[in-house]
């Protein structure tokens, strides 16, 4: 079957780092991405990973292993506006067809 | 500005009252689709166009219509809205075009309560 765990809900200091995690089962991989999402917003782009390893982009950073069906976004620096959703989805296949499968989301919560 | 705009933002309805939601994009994307967000359950789609006047199912389609007769809209119709619709809904588009990379752009979404 398809699945997607992340974390339900994280807290985390300013400043501080934090890392999400999501591990995923999906029939076939074409992607992984991992989207912000304000409360009661439209989910926003953060990051792209397609072959194992790490991906840098200012202060997030997203990892991929597919051997270990896993993947982290790592949040460095936290300020108070990162307080928000943050949605693990795969691309994989269901039903022969191409499609993005997204998990619950954490909920992340910065505190001052 | 390229954006997918969806309208209306708010809806308050009665069971049985058919009811539209619309959404354009301007970014000339091939690929549209339809999610409903509810707690606990993430981001589902319900439908999803690959092109004009091509259509499929997503996950949860029941009690659901869409129709793309132009590249930029795609609506999404309840013709009997339930209950067990009252949810947060998002249009998505993204190009085709090496598709499996490309992030989807998401609308403001629509906040939808059936009585």
């Amino acid at each position: 079957g398809q699945n997607i765990d992340q974390p339900t809900e994280m807290t985390a200091t300013e400043g501080a780092i934090v890392q999400i995690n999501c591990t995923y089962q999906t029939s076939g991989f074409n992607g992984l991405f991992w989207y912000q999402q304000h409360a009661g917003e439209a989910p926003t782009f953060l990051s792209y990973n397609v072959l194992d390893g790490l991906e840098e982009k200012g202060r997030f950073s997203s990892f991929l292993s597919r051997s270990k069906g896993y993947s982290y976004l790592l949040l460095k620096e936290l300020q108070m506006k990162d307080s928000a959703s943050y949605l693990c989805a795969v691309r994989g296949v269901r039903e022969n067809t191409d499609k993005l499968i997204f998990g619950t989301g954490t909920r992340l919560q910065v505190f001052p | 500005e390229a954006q997918v705009t969806q309208n209306p933002r708010y809806l308050i309805t009665v069971t049985g009252k058919k009811l539209t939601v619309t959404c354009s994009q301007n970014m000339n994307h091939e690929y549209m689709s339809w999610y409903r967000q509810d707690p606990g359950l993430g981001l589902r789609q319900i439908y999803y166009s690959m092109n004009v006047e091509v259509t499929d199912k997503g996950d949860v389609p029941e009690g659901y219509k869409v129709s793309r007769k132009e590249k930029r809209n795609f609506p999404l119709i309840l013709e009997s809205p339930s209950p067990n619709q009252t949810s947060l809904y998002f249009c998505a588009s993204s190009p085709l075009a090496g598709f499996s990379s490309y992030e989807q752009y998401f609308g403001p979404g629509t906040r939808l309560t059936v009585t």
